[in-house]
């Protein structure tokens, strides 16, 4: 079974940073793209970044862009995001999610990671 | 405020058929068939349960379909079950924007 779980999140100050990252089993991760979705609370679900199996194509969304960074270690199954100069509206559950480059969906899910951004 | 938009509830009885619409507002998300559903129960993992607009994943129950129409995409759940009750949304791809959520749409079984 495929298995993703999320870690590093937390409670971080307005302009502070922080990495959260994803440790992924069951699959063969390198050769996923891999996504990183967020939900806020009480809001809907929303795409932040894309990274392509080997790195070679990044992308991300541009409420984040400038500001948050992904990257992976294939040798380590390891998905990461470093996030810089939060805000508030950046507080959400951040999941990591393999990627399907042929259908472009996001076919397995982990429990995510809880970033709170406050004062 | 998403491109795509999805109605804010959607309810049935028991054993209904109900239909979701996810509507882009752009063309070009609109003119994607990278069109995929979620099925997402809060405090738990979302799940995908349609995805290039109308294919469904080994291991997903046959009562969810979908289809395509122009710039709509539609998610029809037959015979409505307890279990079906959630947040669904759809999800494009399309190349600027890579990738775009529905806003989504929560379904109450009455």
């Amino acid at each position: 079974d495929v298995r993703l779980v999320e870690s590093g999140g937390g409670l971080v100050k307005p302009g502070g940073s922080l990495r959260v990252s994803c440790e992924a089993s069951g699959l063969t991760f390198s050769a996923y793209g891999m996504s990183w979705v967020r939900q806020a609370p009480g809001k809907g679900l929303e795409w932040v970044s894309f990274i392509s199996s080997s790195s070679g194509r990044l992308y991300y969304a541009e409420s984040v862009r400038g500001r948050f960074t992904i990257s992976r270690d294939n040798a380590n199954s390891s998905l990461f995001l470093h996030m810089s100069s939060l805000r508030a509206e950046d507080t959400a559950v951040y999941y990591c999610v393999p990627t399907n480059s042929f259908a472009w969906s996001f076919d397995y899910w982990g429990q995510g990671t809880l970033v709170t951004v406050s004062s | 405020q998403s491109a795509l938009t999805q109605p804010a509830s959607v309810s049935g009885s028991p054993g209904q058929s109900i239909t979701i619409s996810c509507t882009a507002t752009t063309s070009e998300v609109g003119t994607s068939d990278l069109v995929s559903w979620y099925q997402h129960h809060p405090g738990k993992a979302p799940k995908l349960i349609i995805y290039e607009a109308t294919e469904g994943p080994s291991g997903v129950s046959n009562r969810f379909s979908a289809s395509k129409s122009g710039n709509t995409a539609s998610l029809t759940i037959s015979g409505l079950q307890a279990e079906d009750e959630a947040d669904y949304y759809c999800c494009s791809s399309a190349i600027s924007t890579t990738f775009v959520f529905g806003s989504g749409t929560k379904v109450t079984v009455l």
